[in-house]
């Protein structure tokens, strides 16, 4: 059964911060890894998505990369703003049928 | 291209009612999922329909039921509803059996009391 972790669960970082979010998962033999972005009460908006023959994908100032081998994904958000604050989440493939998610890692992102 | 939609946004029920939720799926895709959020944690998938036919159960008791019409747009039902029901369903469509790129609607806030 395909398991998920975030960490930090929560990150609070003056803007201008480049930081990182990691997911672990514990079946590697996944087609591919979405993260999203969720806003309080709302729903999750896709940020990127990468293929399990991909390595890192990126959009913006947002870097999603994969490391199926070691069960790792990390999304890395350079210069960080206010407007980056929400809740980030990835999401895996389990057996083709539905996608598993972390618990998320919330961040807040202080001007 | 329309995105995902889902009515209604906010709806509050009594324990022991019944409730049906809609999703509209985004131009083009033939698969909907649905997952239940609870407050602080990811989504938890419910079911999955893949061309009306029901293509994946998660751990949901079976008072949890569903369609998917021949336009793929979809329902969740949910009977004898329970207090820990109270959640976010969100609805994704995508285009390859569930395994491509989903795309989620804005959910619905359901509160039973």
């Amino acid at each position: 059964k395909q398991e998920v972790t975030q960490i930090p669960a929560a990150l609070s970082v003056p803007e201008g911060e480049n930081l990182v979010l990691n997911c672990s998962f514990t079946d590697s033999a996944i087609y591919n890894l979405q993260w999203f972005r969720q806003d309080p009460g709302k729903g999750l908006t896709s940020l990127l998505l990468i293929q399990s023959s991909q390595r890192e994908q990126t959009s913006g100032r947002l870097n999603a990369s994969l490391d199926k081998s070691s069960g790792r994904s990390t999304l890395y958000i350079a210069a960080s703003q206010p407007g980056d604050s929400a809740t980030y989440l990835c999401a895996v493939p389990n057996y083709g049928q539905n996608f598993v998610f972390g618990p998320g890692t919330r961040l807040s992102v202080l001007p | 291209e329309t995105g995902v939609t889902q009515s209604p946004t906010h709806l509050i029920k009594t324990r022991g009612q019944q409730v049906t939720l809609r999703c509209s799926s985004q131009s083009g895709h033939n698969t909907v999922s649905w997952y239940q959020q609870a407050l602080g944690q990811g989504p938890q998938f419910i079911f999955q329909y893949y061309r009306e036919e029901e293509n994946g159960r998660g751990n949901f008791p079976p008072r949890f039921s569903g369609l998917q019409f021949p336009n793929y747009s979809s329902e969740l039902n949910v009977n004898a509803l329970e207090l820990d029901d109270s959640a976010l369903y969100l609805c994704a469509s995508s285009s390859r059996d569930g395994i491509g790129e989903q795309y989620f609607g804005p959910g619905t806030r359901l509160t039973v009391t």
